[in-house]
């Protein structure tokens, strides 16, 4: 069964911290790796990664897929309560749909 | 102008009743979702439709019926609603089938009493 496995689960940082969050996977006919941070409502889109070793970055945010070893990291640089958030990794199936990790909770103190 | 809309956004109703939840995308996108995300966050499809046609339909009980009229419109009827069934549901679009960049509504926070 297809599967994508998240850690942490939750994680508290102070603000300034330097964060990373791990996903891996066991999906047949991979496609792609997505990362969306959810707020209060609808996730929004981080990220798509589709191949191995090519970080891809965002301001303060950055992320990398490793195919071979199967897995993904999400980096926050200089936190900021702002960030506080649940971070979900979805991989793309072959039916088009996304299979999701459960997430990752992330708090940012001040 | 929201892209992907769903109505209504919240809905509290007894057990046993029967409801439905609308969503309708503006984007133009060839394919539809219904995902639903349980209280530990868990988000995971239950149907999908590519203009008008079934694609996805995992395994949740057959009282969930989607409609899709058009390529615009996906909603979700729920017959002889279940404690169980309490959770977020959202719908999504994307431009088609294995494309992964979807868009989400904002949810409906469905309690069933």
């Amino acid at each position: 069964e297809d599967k994508v496995v998240q850690s942490p689960l939750s994680l508290v940082v102070h603000e300034g911290d330097t964060v990373t969050l791990n996903c891996s996977y066991e999906v047949t006919n991979f496609r792609s790796l997505l990362w969306y941070k959810q707020e209060k409502k609808a996730p929004t889109f981080l990220f798509m990664l589709t191949s191995s070793g090519i970080e891809k970055k965002s301001g303060r945010l950055s992320s990398i897929l490793d195919k071979k070893e199967l897995f993904s990291i999400l980096n926050i640089t200089a936190t900021q309560t702002g960030d506080s958030a649940v971070y979900l990794c979805a991989v793309g199936g072959s039916q088009g749909n996304l299979i999701f990790g459960k997430g990752t909770k992330l708090s940012v103190k001040p | 102008d929201t892209a992907v809309s769903q109505t209504p956004k919240y809905l509290v109703t007894q057990m046993g009743n029967d409801k439905s939840i609308k969503c309708e995308q503006n984007l133009g996108h060839d394919t539809m979702y219904w995902y639903k995300q349980d209280s530990k966050k868990f988000l995971k499809i239950m149907f999908s439709y590519n203009n008008k046609e079934l694609i996805i339909n995992e395994t949740v009980p057959n009282r969930f019926s989607p409609k899709s009229p058009d390529k615009a419109h996906l909603n979700l009827h729920i017959n002889s609603l279940e404690l169980g069934d309490s959770a977020v549901y959202f719908c999504a679009s994307s431009l088609m089938t294995g494309y992964y960049g979807y868009t989400f509504g904002s949810g409906t926070r469905l309690t069933v009493v």
